[in-house]
């Protein structure tokens, strides 16, 4: 299994709603990412896990929230979440201390009203 | 900090012409680099990738060569199809945090 997996592959939400992006891996890699990618522009990164712990927040809005519950899932927990955050979220997996890039999944495109 | 540049875009081409997308970067140490490819709709796919200066990346048809003296990683095809109408970016891996960065993408629409 090469395959990052992630679920929904489209999520319409409300400013009032919770919702969770779920994100599943079997390569066993110890490293996981969740990006953000706005239309027309570049993946930004979010969050970063290391053996399941997190290493990197690059200062997300504490409406989002991330979750590991194990070295295969990564969850991203959504709450009261601005039109704004409308974008497409991208979750990526890797081997730990290697320079064989991320794989990707196909992304959550996520729209908020 | 550590950062890409890539041309802008749209590239515009006919199917069967020559492709060059440049990219350049700034980076402290060793940064491995890569190209990834974003089909309409669709998350990044790795087009091909180079960890050391000298290295050719290829995939597809697509190369790139890992140029220390310039700092680019310039993305080459000999003859694009229809199909590769997409965006494409590339990206460093810094050698101390292995976090991604990634350039500014440039959109590719190869014409019949």
């Amino acid at each position: 299994d090469t395959e990052v997996t992630q679920t929904p592959k489209h999520l319409v939400m409300g400013m009032t709603n919770k919702k969770s992006l779920k994100c599943e891996q079997h390569m066993g890699h110890r490293a996981m990412y969740w990006y953000k990618q706005k239309a027309k522009k570049p993946p930004e990164l979010m969050f970063v896990y290391s053996y399941e712990k997190l290493s990197i927040n690059e200062s997300v809005p504490s409406r989002f929230s991330p979750e590991c519950p194990n070295s295969s899932l990564l969850n991203l927990h959504l709450h009261a979440l601005q039109p704004e955050d409308s974008a497409l979220y991208l979750c990526a997996s890797s081997q730990l201390i290697s320079r064989r890039g991320y794989t990707f999944g196909s992304g959550t495109r996520l729209t908020v009203v | 900090g550590n950062s890409v540049t890539q041309m802008e875009g749209p590239v515009t081409l006919s199917e069967e012409a020559f492709l060059t997308i440049n990219c350049t970067y700034t980076a402290t140490g060793y940064p491995s680099l890569f190209w990834y490819v974003q089909y309409p709709g669709e998350g990044l796919q790795l087009l091909l990738k180079a960890t050391k200066a000298d290295d050719k990346g290829s995939n597809k048809g697509f190369e790139a060569t890992y140029r220390k003296e310039t700092t680019s990683f310039h993305l080459e095809k000999g003859s694009v199809q229809v199909s590769d109408s997409a965006v494409y970016f590339c990206a460093l891996m810094e050698d101390s945090s292995y976090k991604l960065i990634f350039g500014s993408g440039t959109r590719l629409l190869v014409r019949p």
